[in-house]
């Protein structure tokens, strides 16, 4: 267990819709990252925050937005969903802005029908 | 461009033979290479995390090497278990100043009894 909880574990919806995902990261990590895992293909950085700001922007789409609250947990938020957005969406949390080792949550599989 | 490249792209061995998985890298400037392990559905759990200056690290059964001026690594797992099966990534830090990493797509390890 590496301490970091995301939720929910799984999430089915259709074309169109918005879902939230939530994370939160381990006691007294300040940095929380967005990762997703589409089936077969490596894990893509989607967004980094530290302490409450944004830091680091990877392939993220328009349609996706993620914010970190005060208590440092995150949500991204996924709109307008699509067929091609199904997939494991990971969060990782270190305890510095970088250069730190990642630890990472369970993951919450997205599947769009 | 920023690429991670592993081979094989899956392995089948038997157990309580030894391994090595490749690793090479394009990414540029470099700060580190981290390789990770992850079971099915799940998180990736860090294994070894090496700086441009280190040439090997080991993990209890699990030696990871890099040979930064070619730009290669590996990661050697010795006397498999059947609990090793799972994919192996290697990942690497792109620059300095932020926490974009690169994954590579992965080896997928099978271990037989």
């Amino acid at each position: 267990d590496s301490g970091v909880t995301q939720t929910p574990k799984h999430l089915i919806t259709a074309t169109g819709q918005r879902v939230t995902l939530r994370c939160s990261p381990r006691s007294g990590d300040l940095s929380v990252y967005w990762y997703q895992q589409s089936l077969d293909q490596g894990l893509q950085f989607l967004i980094q925050y530290y302490n409450g700001e944004e830091r680091a922007k990877g392939n993220i789409l328009e349609r996706f937005s993620a914010q970190q609250f005060p208590d440092l947990h995150s949500e991204l938020n996924l709109s307008s969903l699509e067929l091609g957005d199904s997939a494991l969406y990971f969060c990782a949390s270190s305890i510095q802005e970088f250069g730190n080792e990642q630890f990472f949550g369970p993951g919450t599989r997205l599947t769009v029908l | 461009k920023n690429q991670v490249e592993q081979s094989p792209q899956s392995l089948i061995i038997l157990e309580g033979k030894n391994c090595t998985l490749q690793c090479n890298y394009t990414v540029s400037p470099f700060s580190n290479l981290r390789w990770y392990k992850q079971d099915t559905g799940r998180g990736p759990v860090s294994l070894t995390i090496m700086t441009f200056s280190e040439n090997t690290k080991s993990n209890g059964r699990y030696t990871a090497t890099l040979d930064a001026d070619t730009k290669q690594s590996s990661l050697h797992i010795t006397a498999s278990q059947l609990s090793d099966s799972a994919s192996y990534i290697c990942v690497v830090r792109v620059n300095f100043g932020n926490e974009k990493l690169t994954f590579g797509t992965g080896t997928r390890l099978t271990i037989i009894p």
